[in-house]
């Protein structure tokens, strides 16, 4: 069974980072690509970013690119998302998915954890 | 990237039929077959209905279908059940190597 525990979440001040993780279980992790996508409280899902199964393609929203990075270690099974230079509107929850029904060039996050808020205010 | 326009609510009776739309442009969902839906109750995470534009993962009832004609896809959910009252989100692979999701859909069962 495919499990994915997301961690690192909290209260930020605006400017401050943040970095987290991601813990996946139950399938050969390094054989996915991985996403993370967010949910502002009340409000609908962004896809934020995605990362192949080796870690050598990224992909980034325009809305975060730059100030987020995200990074895989496979020994470890785990997805990180580093993020800085935090703004008020990241708030969010923010998901992890293991990304499957891959064509060349797309998948479609299918496996979500369940979460984890990030809360950026002073 | 814009979000993928669809309409904020929408409402049935158990056992009809509904559908969800979902428009975007020549360079997401008309460009290319990658529309996915997901489904999502209060408090929980996503759940893939459909990728691909029509396809259903292992599990999925065959209640729920989805199609595509230019830059609109659609999904449809017959046989109305209470279950099925969730937020809907259409998703688009795009030409900037990106996902962008749509503004969900509260699904309203009467």
């Amino acid at each position: 069974e495919v499990q994915l525990l997301e961690s690192g979440g909290g209260l930020v001040q605006p400017g401050g980072s943040l970095r987290l993780s991601c813990a996946a279980s139950g399938f050969t992790f390094s054989r996915y690509a991985m996403s993370w996508v967010r949910q502002a409280p009340g409000k609908g899902l962004e896809w934020v970013s995605a990362i192949s199964g080796t870690g050598g393609s990224t992909y980034y929203a325009d809305s975060v690119k730059g100030r987020v990075t995200i990074s895989r270690d496979n020994s470890k099974n785990t997805l990180y998302l580093q993020m800085n230079s935090l703004r008020a509107e990241d708030t969010a929850v923010y998901y992890c998915a293991k990304d499957e029904y891959c064509s060349s060039t797309s998948c479609s996050p299918a496996n979500w954890g369940q979460g984890t808020l990030v809360t950026v205010s002073s | 990237q814009s979000a993928l326009t669809q309409p904020a609510s929408v409402s049935g009776s158990p056992g009809q039929s509904i559908t969800i739309s979902c428009t975007g442009t020549s360079s997401d969902v008309g460009g290319y077959n990658y529309v996915s839906w997901y489904q999502q109750h209060p408090g929980k995470a996503p759940k893939l209905m459909i990728y691909d534009v029509t396809n259903r993962p292992s599990g999925v009832s065959n209640r729920f279908s989805g199609s595509k004609s230019g830059n609109t896809a659609s999904l449809t959910i017959s046989g109305l059940q209470a279950e099925d009252e969730a937020d809907y989100y259409c998703s688009s692979y795009t030409s900037s190597s990106t996902l962008v999701f749509g503004g969900g859909t509260k699904l309203t069962v009467l």
